[in-house]
């Protein structure tokens, strides 16, 4: 499809366990942007990919929170030793340059439960 | 402390009427505003959006007013229709990102 793709659509870990999250953004979209949505919040960013350069992490909420885009396009966001308070919706977005003056594309996001 | 507030966490607005969603930031450095719409289950869509620059944009149903002085801004949605019900979020671009208000549902009821 032409839109941001995310997977897996839901996902429940046990505490304690690594998660990893994939981001396919569109095609040629410079910007890449991980955020965080907990229930009845509106979306928290956690960091910012422009290529393959992660130019601000500073959302991520602790040394758990780790994200990649090592090629410039797809890009994975990993929990190490998740816990419940990382239960969240997590919503990635691109946008074909720098976020000003341009809206940025979401996908569907990924529900992560950890039980 | 939030940047970025939409005050009124729900809108009930007859079809057909006008429905008017809230925003007010903080921010002084923040300079393009945005509105998403988010339906259950899926992301946030763009909607709308306005320049420092200017004080009101206009896409056919959507209008976005922007006040700098009193760092406030609001959707107007005229008419109103049943498809609009969704949770609606004011954004906000400052150095890089966007920062999110917390959204307000619309129901527009037949």
């Amino acid at each position: 499809g032409a839109g941001v793709s995310q997977s897996p659509r839901y996902k429940v870990a046990k505490r304690g366990q690594d998660v990893a999250l994939r981001c396919d953004p569109i095609s040629g979209h410079v910007s890449l942007f991980w955020y965080q949505q907990a229930l009845g919040q509106g979306p928290e960013f956690l960091t910012y990919f422009q290529n393959e350069a992660q130019l601000d992490k500073s959302g991520l909420p602790s040394d758990r929170f780790f994200a990649e885009r090592p090629e410039g396009s797809v890009s994975t966001l990993k929990i190490q030793r998740t816990q419940q308070e990382d239960s969240a919706v997590y919503l990635c977005a691109s946008s074909w340059k720098r976020v000003e003056r341009t809206e940025a594309f979401f996908g569907q996001g990924t529900r992560l439960t950890v039980v | 402390d939030q940047q970025v507030k939409q005050n009124s966490p729900s809108l009930s607005v007859q079809e057909g009427r006008i429905s008017i969603l809230n925003c007010d930031y903080t921010n002084s450095m923040f300079d393009y505003f945005l509105w998403y719409k988010k339906y259950p289950a899926e992301g946030p869509t763009f909607l709308i959006s306005i320049s420092s620059i200017k004080d009101k944009n206009e896409d056919g149903r959507f209008t976005v007013f922007l006040n700098k002085s009193a760092k406030h801004l609001s959707l107007h949605i005229v008419p109103s229709q049943p498809g609009d019900s969704a949770v609606y979020f004011c954004a906000a671009v400052g150095y890089s990102t966007l920062t999110f208000g917390k959204g307000t549902m619309l129901l527009v009821s037949p």
